[in-house]
Order: C-alpha cells, then structure tokens, then sequence
C-alpha cells in the first residue's frame, strides 16, 4: 500500500519554456502534499507544502509565482516550473500523506534538464 | 524541529545485522523519529517511525533510547539492495507533518 506516482520521470526542456509535473496517491486519499528539490550530491530541500483544496505553504526562498503548485483533489498534486531556466535543472520529488498520524510516502522524482 | 546528527557513512557485510546511530538530543516530547532511505536517483522510501516505544516492521526495527535522546535503526540481515543513505529525522506530528533532511549517513552492504 501507500504508493505515489509521479509523472513524468524525466524531462528535458528548452529555456524560457513551462513544465508541469504530475503526483497522485493511487491508493489513499493525500490531505497533505509536499514537493522537494534536490541537486546533485546534496539533501532533499522541502519547496511547498499543500493541502486539498488550499493554497500551498512555500518554504523561505522559494519563489511561488515561479513553482506554481495546485493541489485540487485528495489524490492530485501538480506542480508547475514556470518559464524555466537551467538553474531550474534538479530532481523534483513529491510526497503525501493521508490523516492521523501517518508518514510521508515518496514518488520516485523527476529529473528536469533545462537546456 | 530537533537537529539530528548521523554517522556520514557506514559498512556492513551482506547477511549481518546493520545498526544505524541516531543522535537527536534536543528532541521535544512530541516529536517522533522517522527512518527513511534513498536509494541512487530515486525517491525516499519510508523505513519506520517511533515516539518513544521500540517499533519494529517488516523491514526494520527502531530502538529508541528511554530517554529518546538517540535511537538506531537496526536492519536484521543487511542485503545488496540495503546499500543507500540513510535519514533519521525528528519532527513533530502535527497537521503538516514537514520532514526536513540532513545530510543522512551513507551505508554500504559489501558481499
């Protein structure tokens, strides 16, 4: 149980374009859901936090008209590189949790190359 | 949310028990411990999580010290596929239930 889904694994882009990334939790329902970045060598970086159906909580220093996040049903996250550049290039990986007190459970990342 | 400090890597011999230092002396009384790995170019894996009682699951048992200063994640039979870094994180059950990351100590499972 408790599997996420991010698609897609990899892209690779062209400067100055918009790349939207998909996460879904197949089988439980996410109230929370979180977006990470993570470059070479180094720790994830929690971005944005969200919950269904609100606007998503971004960490200091993330810029939110550039990660644009929608998170409109319990099994959909979405998250949107606007007009990206090749400082964006990293591995984004999504996480979710349903209630109580359950754990984060990962999607296996995206690896976003902007040329 | 409590620092945690780990070992930066380990080796452990395919078959062995692998027993994973955690050290959060600055834990609150409602933070939990949470264990999860990443293996290369993939997403963390959730491993276990305690508060203060011992936990044990399929994959792992976590051990936390009485009081809950430090624990350690113990893997009964290392395998191959065991080898990635490992984080021990500390954090408060809440409603957002954020996980911060450190650095996580790389382990290694040699035949």
């Amino acid at each position: 149980g408790a599997v996420v889904s991010q698609h897609p694994s990899w892209v690779i882009c062209k400067s100055g374009t918009s790349v939207k990334i998909e996460c879904r939790s197949l089988d439980f329902q996410a109230t929370t859901m979180f977006w990470y970045r993570q470059f070479p060598k180094q720790s994830l970086m929690l971005m944005a936090t969200s919950n269904e159906g609100s606007k998503a909580t971004y960490e200091q220093g993330v810029e939110k008209d550039k990660f644009l996040i929608n998170h409109a049903s319990l099994t959909l996250s979405t998250l949107t590189v606007t007009s990206a550049h090749p400082e964006d290039s990293s591995f984004y990986i999504c996480s979710a949790r349903g209630q109580g007190a359950q754990p984060q459970h990962f999607g296996d990342g995206t690896r976003l190359s902007i040329l | 949310d409590a620092k945690t400090t780990q070992p930066t890597s380990m080796d452990c011999a395919e078959g062995r028990a692998a027993n994973l230092p955690c050290n959060h002396s600055t834990i609150s009384g409602n933070e939990y411990v949470y264990w999860y790995r990443q293996i290369h170019s993939q997403g963390p894996q959730y491993i276990i999580h305690g508060l203060k009682n011992n936990e044990t699951n399929e994959m792992a048992s976590l051990i936390i010290t009485e009081d809950r200063k430090s624990s350690t994640l113990i893997l009964p039979h290392a395998t191959l596929r065991d080898t990635a870094v490992y984080y021990c994180i500390a954090t408060p059950y809440d409603s957002w239930g954020k996980l911060q990351f450190g650095a996580g100590t790389q382990v290694v499972v040699t035949p």
